[in-house]
């Protein structure tokens, strides 16, 4: 089955700068990449997504990029917010002939220091 | 759109018990849900997923017998935790596949506490 490796599991920045977290996976078949971003006790809102066909992609101040070869993709903020203080969580899927579940990486924790 | 629904929010029962949750899609039909469950500061793992009009398929380590999960619908799918023991204790998460891009949309969640 899918594994899916997130890192840092905890990630500290001043308000303003750029924050990266990185997950790699390990079936070469999964080709959906989403983020989450959960705050306490909340549902998993998707924040963004990225398919194995497309390297990057961009949403105001949040992009992922994708490398297919060394199976990993990366979350990119940037200007953070304190707003965006939350867990965040990357996951990978194989989608197509009957879709499987998400397979979650662990979760990076964002600080986001004023 | 694109709007999941869950309920219970919250279930404390005690143990022994057997606890219903429902999972709808609001907005669009899903033929397929999935349920997930999360322990404190943990990850989501997915325990089964669950196919309109045949049976769920399960997670290895997951219990089917205990974990009874029902699709009748293209819109309601409903888990059973069945004889709750306080091990049991966690927040269950359900999604709905969006059939555009396959897309997973997550309900609120519920919250179980096994006495």
């Amino acid at each position: 089955g899918e594994n899916v490796e997130q890192h840092p599991s905890t990630l500290s920045v001043q308000e303003g700068d750029s924050a990266v977290i990185k997950c790699t996976y390990s079936d070469s078949a999964s080709n959906y990449f989403p983020w989450y971003k959960q705050e306490l006790g909340k549902r998993p809102q998707l924040i963004i997504d990225i398919r194995s066909n497309v390297g990057e992609k961009k949403d105001q101040r949040i992009a992922v990029t994708l490398n297919k070869t060394a199976k990993h993709f990366s979350l990119h903020i940037t200007e953070t917010q304190p707003e965006d203080s939350a867990v965040y969580f990357c996951a990978a899927m194989r989608t197509g002939g009957g879709a499987d579940g998400l397979t979650f990486g662990k979760g990076t924790h964002l600080i986001i220091q004023p | 759109g694109a709007v999941v629904s869950q309920h219970p929010s919250r279930v404390i029962c005690k143990s022994g018990t057997s606890v219903k949750i429902e999972c709808r899609s609001l907005d669009f039909q899903a033929t397929t849900m999935f349920w997930y469950r999360q322990f404190p500061k943990q990850s989501l793992m997915l325990m089964a997923t669950s196919n309109e009009g045949s049976k769920a398929t399960y997670e290895q380590g997951v219990e089917k017998d205990k974990f009874l999960i029902n699709h009748a619908s293209l819109t309601l799918s409903t888990l059973t935790v069945t004889s709750a023991h306080p091990e049991d204790s966690s927040f269950y998460i359900c999604s709905a596949g969006h059939r555009v891009g396959n897309i997973q949309y997550f309900g609120a969640g519920t919250r179980l506490s096994v006495l």
